[in-house]
């Protein structure tokens, strides 16, 4: 089974600080996805990664940066955090088959800027 | 917003009853699916509908797909109450990079 994880469930931290998520794969997946979650609207996509050093934004990437230097890590990086980057954020890498895409989830991280 | 709708929001019944939820969608898809996700976790693969069929069925599942309407429908069948979750589909557009997620639609099953 994929198995994705995220470095954190919960964190709480200051208006300001620089705040890390990571996010792994097990399945050697070239595609990693960073969402936010807010209720009422849904996931919003934040950056996704091709491959190894390569990012696209996606949506909301305002506030946000991302660093992918090895295949099976994704890291999300809110260079100066602040109350309205409060939310859940939740990683997927990408599995292709025949065509089609599936897209397997980290547990999320709740995060919580004061 | 290429975006999906789901409808209802919520969505309360009792165990053993059938639930269905609805999806709309704005362009051109090359598949839809569903996924699940408890509270306050990630979310997961329920099942995938290609833009050529109509009906597909996985164990208590059943998806529907009007590709002219823009809809799709996902039933439960014989809800239990680990099936309290929210429910969420996802449009694999044409041309695009990744999947659309819809708000979801949040189901309460009582036992």
């Amino acid at each position: 089974d994929v198995k994705v994880t995220q470095s954190s469930r919960y964190l709480v931290k200051r208006t300001g600080e620089k705040v890390f998520l990571e996010c792994v794969q097990d399945m050697d997946h070239e595609n990693m996805f960073w969402y936010r979650q807010d209720p009422g609207l849904g996931l919003r996509l934040i950056y996704f990664s091709y491959d190894v050093k390569m990012k696209e934004k996606g949506d909301i990437p305002e506030g946000y940066s991302v660093s992918r230097e090895k295949k099976e890590r994704f890291s999300l990086i809110l260079e100066s955090a602040s109350t309205n980057q409060t939310s859940m954020y939740l990683c997927a890498s990408r599995h292709f088959y025949g065509g089609e895409e599936t897209q397997y989830f980290g547990p999320g991280t709740r995060l919580l800027v004061l | 917003s290429q975006q999906g709708e789901e409808d209802p929001q919520a969505l309360s019944i009792q165990e053993g009853e059938n639930a269905t939820m609805n999806c709309s969608y704005k362009t051109s898809i090359n598949n839809l699916q569903w996924y699940r996700q408890n509270s306050g976790r990630g979310l997961v693969h329920l099942i995938l509908i290609r833009s050529n069929e109509r009906e597909k069925h996985s164990g208590r599942l059943r998806v529907t797909l009007d590709t002219s309407k823009k809809s799709s429908s996902l039933l439960i069948t014989a809800s239990r109450a680990a099936d309290t979750a929210s429910y969420f589909c996802a449009t694999d557009a044409t041309g695009a990079n990744n999947l659309f997620f819809g708000t979801g639609t949040r189901l309460t099953v009582i036992p």
